[in-house]
């Protein structure tokens, strides 16, 4: 039984460009959360996909943004990339929502 | 928002000793989660609680549910060098899950 899977596991982007990251969540699950996390601090919520739509979304700009595809599995898009968006990126997948989340193992964004 | 408190930001322990840390928040949450976080991968689950009271062990790990649904601590006994790590303390109230900054743990064998 796989857990929850990322891809790629790091990438380097350069100012301005565009980064889709991707996630396929444990088996038996249809909810997946994406988290930003910045060296030293706890993740941070970006949003929750659910039934194919965003049931909840953090405290983050539009230039981030989601989908996700009937077989559960989910992407996630930031445009215009800063920075400060430089950080571990982790999906994160129940069972229908406000459930316990499985975390996959990240990935490791860096924009130069 | 729903903050997290946790604390201590980090200890440095020997092998052997006992840990505890804890995490406080001015809202209740319905479930409690510890996590552990190596270097460069994602966080495991370690401890779910889904009632105040509630006390909860895996292993040498053992979490308590505060009773007002606003705290939990996680306790580790007999640290061991594999217990290194950044453990996080969770809360989820209704569909919303959040994350207190992390308790980095060293443990000098």
């Amino acid at each position: 039984d796989a857990g929850v899977t990322q891809s790629p596991t790091h990438l380097i982007k350069t100012r301005g460009q565009q980064v889709t990251l991707r996630c396929s969540p444990k088996s038996g699950h249809d909810t997946v959360s994406w988290y930003q996390q910045a060296l030293g601090q706890g993740p941070q919520f970006i949003f929750q996909y659910y039934e194919e739509e965003e049931r909840q979304r953090g405290n983050f700009p539009d230039r981030f943004s989601g989908h996700q595809f009937p077989n559960y599995s989910s992407e996630l898009n930031v445009n215009a990339l800063l920075l400060g968006d430089s950080a571990l990126y982790l999906c994160a997948s129940s069972y229908g929502t406000g459930t316990i989340a499985f975390f996959g193992q990240g990935t490791r964004l860096t924009v130069v | 928002g729903q903050q997290l408190n946790q604390s201590p930001q980090s200890m440095f322990i020997q092998e052997g000793e006992d840990v505890s840390m804890n995490c406080t928040s001015s809202s209740i949450f319905n479930t409690w989660l510890w996590y552990k976080q190596d270097p460069g991968e994602g966080p495991v689950l370690l401890i779910a609680l889904y009632k105040a009271g509630e006390l909860t062990s895996n292993g040498r790990l053992t979490a308590q549910f505060g009773i007002t649904r606003k705290d939990s601590f996680l306790n580790i006994s007999a640290s061991i060098p594999s217990d290194v790590g950044i453990y996080f303390c969770a809360g989820i109230y209704s569909r919303d899950m959040r994350f207190g900054a992390g308790t980095r743990l060293t443990v000098k064998p």
